[in-house]
């Protein structure tokens, strides 16, 4: 199985500054045939499902504001909320959805400080 | 709109079965598939598996293989997932969600909690 892990566990930030969420995959989700990365990161508030945010590592979902944004390839991915909002406060997961079976990070847990 | 409307909370006894259905509205529900993900309390979320509604065909994470039984009903655009031989470990909330079969999931129900407890 293809472990994902991610930093930091949690952060505080605060309103209006930067937020970055490191995940790192223990085998490439490079996926060479169609050189996309099959990659996603989600949203998750408490008591809600999880939201896509990203798709393919990189690609902003319709609707996602574009203060938050995503790079990376290979094995290692970055997620980047760019002037963090109250409307930001969550949990963030990583997912590869490469080889099954499909697989989370442990999520990251985003706070206003 | 896309929607999917899950059914409600359940308290089995270890050793019992659930059923968890997932009912899609606002899309062709042939043309997408339905993975199942849990999320044990304060856990990651987990994938358990998807079935492809068009094709029926299915694919489970090999934790949950022989145990967890998903299906569908075009008839009603309805997908279910059972797990078999609960444990108190099977304790969380089952999601079902939209995507293909190497995809990530684009809309999510809205979660069922399914509590183990003798």
């Amino acid at each position: 199985d293809i472990v994902m892990t991610q930093s930091p566990d949690s952060l505080a930030v605060s309103l209006g500054e930067r937020a970055t969420i490191n995940c790192k995959s223990s085998q490439s989700v490079l996926y060479t045939s169609d050189n996309k990365n099959y990659l996603a990161w989600y949203q998750q508030k408490p008591g809600q499902p999880p939201k896509l945010l990203i798709n393919w590592a990189s690609t902003r979902e319709s609707g996602v504001p574009d203060r938050i944004s995503a790079r990376g390839s290979g094995t290692d991915f970055t997620l980047t909320i760019s002037s963090l909002q109250a409307d930001d406060v969550a949990v963030y997961y990583c997912q590869q959805y490469y080889s099954t079976p499909f697989t989370f990070g442990p999520g990251t847990k985003v706070e206003i400080k | 709109q896309v929607q999917f409307v899950q059914s409600g909370a359940e308290v089995k006894k270890p050793g019992a079965s659930v059923k968890v259905s997932c009912k899609a509205s606002g899309y062709t529900f042939t043309t997408y598939s339905i993975h199942w993900v849990r999320q044990a309390p304060g856990q990651r979320l987990e994938w358990m598996g998807w079935i492809n509604a068009g094709s029926g065909n299915t694919k489970y994470s090999q934790k949950f293989q022989g145990r967890v039984t998903i299906t569908r009903d075009t008839t009603t655009s309805t997908a279910y997932m059972e797990v078999s031989s609960l444990r108190s470990e099977d304790t969380a909330v089952y999601y079902c969600a939209r995507g293909h079969d190497y995809s990530s999931c684009d809309s999510w129900g809205q979660g069922t909690l399914v509590t183990v407890s003798s």
